[in-house]
């Protein structure tokens, strides 16, 4: 079993609904939790980033994460066909270095 | 765009054959860690640099290595290429005050196809 779970998709949208993302994980030591999106042949581009339980805003984004269940979640408000892209999150463990990825979540909004 | 910048861009290899790919990290940036992310799947954790030593090894075999310069650049060798090494290998960047790449900044990666 992977550490962090993300379902694949493709999540298909129409322009302006809302995108919603998730992803489980089942190592309680995670602290940080990350959100990255990743145009096609391109590097991942971090959007945002939590630290612990707990809500966080920025823009159109808005990050969750809940440690009780293990679970965090994107939401992306007012969707453009720009957003179209791969959308991975991460997490650091409190004394760890390196991030743990989800497999990534396609998304596709349609004009 | 981030200042992590990677070279080259794409890369076709035989298996069997060594490999070196470079990374030059965001300026003010002393860390840089390596990823390999599989087509379809989410990067995984290769090794990290952090002032020139090895700061943490993901689940990888001694093939692959890594040397960081005085400048913070990077360099990931790969030897003994086998075809499961085809991925795009990702660089990234980060400054932790506290050891953490909770702000580590990606470059576009370079794209190894190993036949």
């Amino acid at each position: 079993q992977k550490e962090v779970e993300q379902d694949p998709g493709p999540l298909s949208v129409p322009e302006g609904a809302i995108v919603s993302l998730n992803c489980t994980y089942s190592n309680s030591a995670f602290q940080y939790f990350m959100w990255y999106r990743q145009y096609s042949r391109k590097g991942p581009e971090l959007l945002m980033y939590t630290y612990s339980s707990g809500n966080k805003e920025d823009g159109r984004f808005t990050a969750q994460v809940d440690k009780s269940s293990k679970y965090i979640s994107l939401f992306i408000r007012d969707s453009q066909p720009s957003d179209s892209a791969t959308y991975l999150c991460a997490m650091i463990k409190a004394a760890g270095n390196k991030l743990t990825f989800g497999g990534g979540t396609r998304v596709l909004v349609k004009p | 765009e981030t200042g992590v910048t990677q070279s080259p861009t794409h890369l076709i290899k035989t298996r069997g054959q060594q490999v070196t790919l470079r990374c030059s990290s965001q300026s003010g940036h002393n860390t840089v860690s390596w990823y390999q992310q599989a087509l379809g799947q989410g990067p995984q954790f290769i090794f990290q640099y952090y002032r020139e030593e090895e700061n943490g090894r993901g689940n990888f075999p001694p093939r692959f290595s890594g040397l960081q310069f005085p400048n913070y650049s990077s360099e990931l060798n790969v030897n003994a290429l086998e075809l499961d090494d085809s991925a795009l290998y990702l660089c990234a960047s980060s400054s932790p005050s506290t050891g953490r790449d909770t702000e580590a900044f990606f470059g576009q990666g370079t794209r190894l196809t190993v036949v």
